[in-house]
């Protein structure tokens, strides 16, 4: 069965402080990695969908790179409005199947 | 391209009593998904429509859920004799055939007491 795992659970950075969040995933075959980012109360709001081993997407702040078994949403010189949930999920190639397995996310946190 | 709205934003009820939930998607997706999300976790997928076909179904989906798409537009989700595990956000996603994005709404946020 598909699976995604995040980490860390939480992440607290001061405003300017880059790091990374991890999204390790097992599927049978990949069909797309998405991230979104989801803030309290809220539904997620897309960010990124990548397809293949090697791929990268950026969007501001936000960098989303790819490999075989993790992808990595590298975000460089945060500010405070960048603190949110970011969920990572995958769509494996089993035929038929349409939905989208989430990991548990990574809420971060930017300190001004 | 006003994006996939969902009514209403918040239901409260009580132990028992059925509720159903509405998803207007992205005019033109053709593809239209229901999930469940709880404190802390991430979405977890009910259930799928192609048009008005109901596709896929999770284990999650219990008999006491039942959800709809009859003009291929918008769909309903219908909890009967709620329970208060059913106290979660529900989430409705639209994508089109040519994309694999899911665009997701604002959600439903379910409380039973």
């Amino acid at each position: 069965e598909d699976q995604v795992t995040q980490s860390p659970e939480a992440l607290r950075l001061q405003e300017g402080e880059s790091s990374s969040l991890n999204c390790s995933y097992t599927v049978s075959g990949l069909r797309g990695l998405f991230w979104y980012r989801q803030d309290p109360g809220k539904g997620p709001e897309f960010l990124f969908t990548l397809y293949s081993a090697g791929e990268e997407k950026e969007k501001e702040r936000l960098k989303a790179t790819l490999t075989k078994k993790e992808s990595f949403l590298h975000i460089t010189a945060p500010k405070p409005e960048d603190s949110a949930t970011y969920l990572c999920a995958v769509r494996g190639l089993i035929q038929g199947a349409q939905k989208l397995v989430f990991g548990q996310g990574t809420r971060l946190t930017i300190n001004p | 391209d006003t994006g996939v709205s969902q009514d209403p934003r918040h239901k409260i009820t009580k132990r028992g009593q059925n509720v159903t939930f509405r998803c207007d998607p992205i005019s033109e997706h053709n593809r239209l998904y229901w999930y469940r999300q709880t404190l802390g976790q991430g979405p977890e997928f009910l259930t799928y429509f192609q048009n008005e076909a109901q596709l896929e179904k999770s284990r999650l989906l219990s008999d006491r859920f039942s959800a709809e798409r009859p003009k291929g537009s918008f769909s309903t989700l219908e909890i009967q004799r709620t329970e208060q595990g059913d106290s979660a956000m529900y989430l409705c996603a639209s994508a089109s055939n040519s994309q694999e994005t899911q665009y997701f709404g604002p959600g439903t946020r379910l409380l039973v007491l």
